[in-house]
């Protein structure tokens, strides 16, 4: 049951910079709850690109941002490049579930 | 360098359960940092967090499942299980592990598990 709500799919040329947006509500992102962002590529295990928000891992190249405003998120990505080409998705936690939830996800696409 | 490695059957047959292990090196269970828990992709959508469960033996489960799920730990053996009784074909998917310290920093490959007769 995703209650985070992402774009199905966004897309931009080398170089370009996209954005992906992370929609919540009062019991999840509007309550305070950090945002988390994960990367997907084919075939493999998310990854995450984004903690607590705007932090990134040790290893995660600075092309990558991340925001929090009201009850939604963004993830920003500057530069993209073909190596970008994956699912995201947000995750944060929900009091009226009690539990942690995840963004619908977005795929990235390179033109 | 903490890895994380599922292990269990990669077929299970509707209406009996499925039994996952997560072992963790490079890192202790034990670890009073962390949570270690289970979340699932069914083929080709999004991920579901299952549970988890701190080295106490405390566990957290999503509601949706909850009837069905039971998290355990193994300090001794630096593992933790995972139990889903009363499958059906809607609970195929990759199951994975993952270290819980707020967001999800480590997770196992994954386990394709398909329930089917």
């Amino acid at each position: 049951q995703s209650v985070l709500t992402q774009p199905p799919s966004v897309s931009g040329a080398p170089g370009q910079r996209v954005t992906i947006s992370c929609t919540g509500s009062s019991s999840n992102i509007g309550s305070g709850y950090d945002v988390h962002w994960y990367q997907q590529l084919p075939g493999t295990a998310p990854k995450l690109l984004i903690y607590g928000n705007r932090n990134r891992p040790s290893g995660v190249p600075d092309r990558f941002s991340g925001s929090k405003s009201g009850t939604s998120a963004s993830l920003a990505i500057s530069g993209l490049q073909a190596e970008d080409e994956a699912d995201y998705y947000c995750q944060s936690y929900d009091s009226s579930l009690s539990g942690y939830v995840f963004g619908t996800g977005t795929k990235v696409t390179v033109l | 360098q903490v890895q994380l490695q599922e292990s269990g059957p990669g077929l299970v047959k509707p209406s009996e359960t499925l039994s996952l292990t997560c072992t963790v090196s490079g890192g202790s269970v034990s670890s009073g940092s962390y949570y270690w828990s289970w979340i699932r992709q069914s083929p080709g959508k999004g991920l579901e967090w299952i549970g988890h469960i701190y080295y106490s033996g405390e566990t957290n489960y999503n509601p949706s499942l909850k009837s069905r799920v039971t998290i355990s730990v193994d300090t001794s053996k630096n593992h933790f299980s995972l139990k889903l009784t009363s499958v059906t074909a809607a609970d195929t998917a990759v199951y994975y592990c993952a270290r819980l310290t707020g967001s999800f920093d480590y997770w196992g490959q994954g386990a394709l598990v398909t329930v089917a007769s």
